[in-house]
């Protein structure tokens, strides 16, 4: 168990549809990432929040939008979705987005949201 | 752009033998991060090991070792005396200096043989 957690743990919907996918960090944790995995794309970064302000952006959608709250938990939202949206979508969550003597710190990922679109 | 190869779709390894996964990434940075990333069917995302680029010594942690060879950019991990828990997909990842965007292989599925 990597000390973070995410709801629901399987959603289905239909097209079309929005949907809020909800992580929460270990504790402890600032930085907050959420990756996409799906058969054809393989493990995509989409999004970083650190302490509540988004710190970079990768291969995330314009109907995709994420938020990290003050108790540090996060959501991505989902919107007018679509078949290919259909995947395992990771939150992952590490101290800080840089630590302060410049190593890296370590993702811990959650046991993903599966997400069914018919 | 960087990017990460595991040019293994599967491999598979008898119980208690030794195997080694290989992944090759392209890079034009200096300084950087490399994982392997467990996923067994359970889908959960278990870090194995990583390697600082800047260290010359190999990464170990128990049964699981690395071979990163710096100049030909390859991080291959071995495992050794596998056990049937090691059956799962790894995946290879890569980080940036400045950034801490995880980029992933495509991953190798590993079958372990009783």
């Amino acid at each position: 168990d990597s000390g973070v957690t995410q709801t629901p743990k399987h959603l289905i919907t239909a097209t079309g549809q929005r949907v809020t996918l909800r992580c929460s960090p270990r504790s402890g944790d600032l930085s907050v990432y959420w990756y996409q995995q799906s058969l054809d794309q393989g493990l995509q970064f989409l999004i970083q929040y650190y302490n509540g302000e988004e710190r970079a952006k990768g291969n995330i959608l314009e109907r995709f939008s994420a938020q990290q709250f003050p108790d540090l938990h996060s959501e991505l939202n989902l919107s007018s979705l679509e078949l290919g949206d259909s995947a395992l979508y990771f939150c992952a969550s590490s101290v800080a987005w840089r630590l302060a003597n410049g190593n890296t710190d370590t993702q811990y990922f959650g046991p993903g949201t599966r997400l069914t679109v018919l | 752009a960087q990017t990460v190869t595991q040019s293994q779709p599967e491999m598979s390894v008898q119980e208690a033998e030794t195997v080694t996964l290989s992944c090759t990434y392209d890079t034009s940075e200096s300084d950087y991060y490399l994982f392997w990333y467990k996923q067994p069917p359970s889908r959960q995302m278990i870090l194995v090991i990583r390697q600082e680029a800047y260290k010359q010594q190999n990464a170990t942690e128990n049964r699981f070792s690395v071979n990163f060879q710096k100049a030909a950019k390859s991080f291959s991990l071995k495992i050794s005396d596998s056990q049937l828990g090691d059956a799962a997909m790894y995946f290879c990842a890569y980080r940036a200096d400045n950034t801490d965007k995880l980029i992933f292989g495509t991953g190798t599925r590993l079958q372990v043989f009783p």
